[in-house]
């Protein structure tokens, strides 16, 4: 069985920083690209990053580039996002997801002050 | 960007009647590859997205057959032949053949 789960998530000040991660088992992780999705509170599912097998390309929605990096850790079956310089339209469970697997139970990320 | 638009947004629906939801993208969603890189997910009141269909038609494992989907290019279909109470949630459809991935506004099924 196909599992992700994410941790890392909380309470954190604008222009902060968070580092989510998401533990996987249930497949061969290193075969798949990964993303992480968001999902503001009331609001729809947007697709934040995604990254290759290897962990050598990696792609970004434009309102976080130059403020989150997405890496993995294939010896851990790890995936991670580092979050800098967060702000409060940032604030709303992250999803770690393989879409042709699977979605994890979320971590909610709340930027305030 | 590709942009997804579902229709209706919001859909009431007697147990045991059919239901159907579109999907239409603003660029098509068919890769040199001969793939069709749409996806439909379903996320229950209070919980988390679980993958219903992949590349328009091809059911994920322990989907029931009720559900279907299909099209092509740039346009959409989900149907269920009949509903149950547990298909009530917010449907989204999603692109996966551009960066950014986008996804549909969502589709709330409620029981009528």
């Amino acid at each position: 069985e196909v599992q992700l789960v994410e941790s890392g998530g909380g309470l954190v000040q604008p222009g902060g920083s968070l580092r989510l991660s998401c533990a996987a088992s249930g497949f061969i992780f290193s075969s798949y690209w990964m993303s992480w999705v968001r999902q503001a509170p009331g609001k729809g599912l947007e697709w934040v990053a995604n990254i290759n097998q290897p962990g050598n390309e990696k792609n970004y929605v434009d309102s976080v580039k130059g403020r989150f990096t997405i890496s993995r850790d294939n010896a851990k079956n790890s995936l991670y996002l580092q979050m800098n310089s967060l702000r409060a339209e940032d604030t709303g469970v992250y999803y770690c997801v393989s879409f042709r697997l699977g979605w994890g139970q979320g971590t909610l990320v709340t930027v305030s002050s | 960007d590709i942009v997804m638009t579902q229709t209706p947004l919001s859909l009431s629906v007697t147990p045991g009647q059919p239901a159907s939801i579109s999907c239409k993208s603003s660029q098509s969603l068919l890769h040199s590859d001969g793939k069709t890189y749409l996806f439909w997910y379903l996320q229950r009141p209070g919980q988390s997205v679980q993958l219903l269909m992949y590349e328009v038609s091809n059911r994920f494992s322990g989907v029931p057959d009720r559900f279907s989907g299909s099209g092509s290019g740039t346009d959409f279909t989900l149907k269920i032949s009949r509903l149950e109470a547990e298909d009530v949630g917010v449907y989204y459809c999603m692109q996966t053949i551009q960066i950014p991935h986008t996804f549909g506004q969502g589709t709330k099924l409620e029981i009528k």
